[in-house]
């Protein structure tokens, strides 16, 4: 799988948009971008994933960029539950990607109120 | 609510005496992952399971085993606990292989 590269920590002011980079510059054309976060002592959470489209759920959106070297996890309306630890992951699908993640740093987002 | 459930939430062993952590899922998922997570640092995969197929990570410690007695429960058996394992344990599921993975809360281990 790809390896990413994400900022070490942001901040961002509670009501306001967060966005979130990941550089993943050695993607395959099989492989999707997955985000996970994890706030503090709890286990890690599913957010968004995507392939090749731009991609938006309950919880966020996510921007792919047209050569799939970049990508953007968007949260609208940050509030102060969504300070945590944000992952970018690559990995391919079912029919080839590694079973289980690779975790890398992750991006430390806090919220400010 | 279908989840994935960790026992206990701590656990307290001494070095060396073995100590078993569960996991349990309501999910019905076909696969189940154990990840360490040390102080400060990212979950690491420590193997999984895909149904009854075992997938141990080239790097995972021969101290550490695990048993899927069936699909809704995995245990994860540390042998000989040294003070190096004290970590957070995680336990996730995913219903096909290379799938989105849900997780318990994590099983704080301390060795004492």
């Amino acid at each position: 799988d790809a390896k990413t590269t994400q900022p070490p920590s942001m901040d961002c002011a509670e009501g306001r948009a967060a966005n979130l980079p990941c550089n993943h510059s050695t993607i395959s054309g099989n492989e999707y971008v997955y985000w996970y976060r994890q706030i503090h002592s709890q286990g890690p959470q599913y957010i968004i994933h995507g392939l090749k489209n731009n991609e938006t759920n309950e919880m966020a959106s996510l921007i792919i960029t047209e050569d799939r070297k970049s990508s953007t996890l968007i949260l609208p309306h940050a509030t102060l539950r969504d300070t945590a630890v944000y992952y970018c992951i690559v990995r391919g699908d079912s029919g080839g990607g590694a079973d289980g993640l690779t975790f890398g740093k992750g991006t430390h987002l806090i919220i400010q109120p | 609510d279908a989840m994935v459930i960790q026992n206990p939430r701590y656990q307290v062993t001494q070095f060396g005496k073995p100590v078993t952590l569960s996991c349990s899922q309501t999910l019905n998922h076909n696969v189940m992952y154990w990840y360490q997570q040390k102080s400060s640092q990212a979950p690491k995969l420590l193997f999984h399971y895909y149904d009854k197929d075992f997938n141990n990570e080239a790097d995972t410690p021969d101290n550490f085993q695990s048993r899927r007695p069936n699909t809704s429960f995995c245990f994860l058996d540390i042998r000989s606990p040294g003070l190096g394992d004290a970590a957070m344990y995680l336990c996730a599921t995913s219903r096909v292989r290379a799938g989105e993975e849900y997780f318990g809360p994590g099983t704080r281990l301390t060795v004492l």
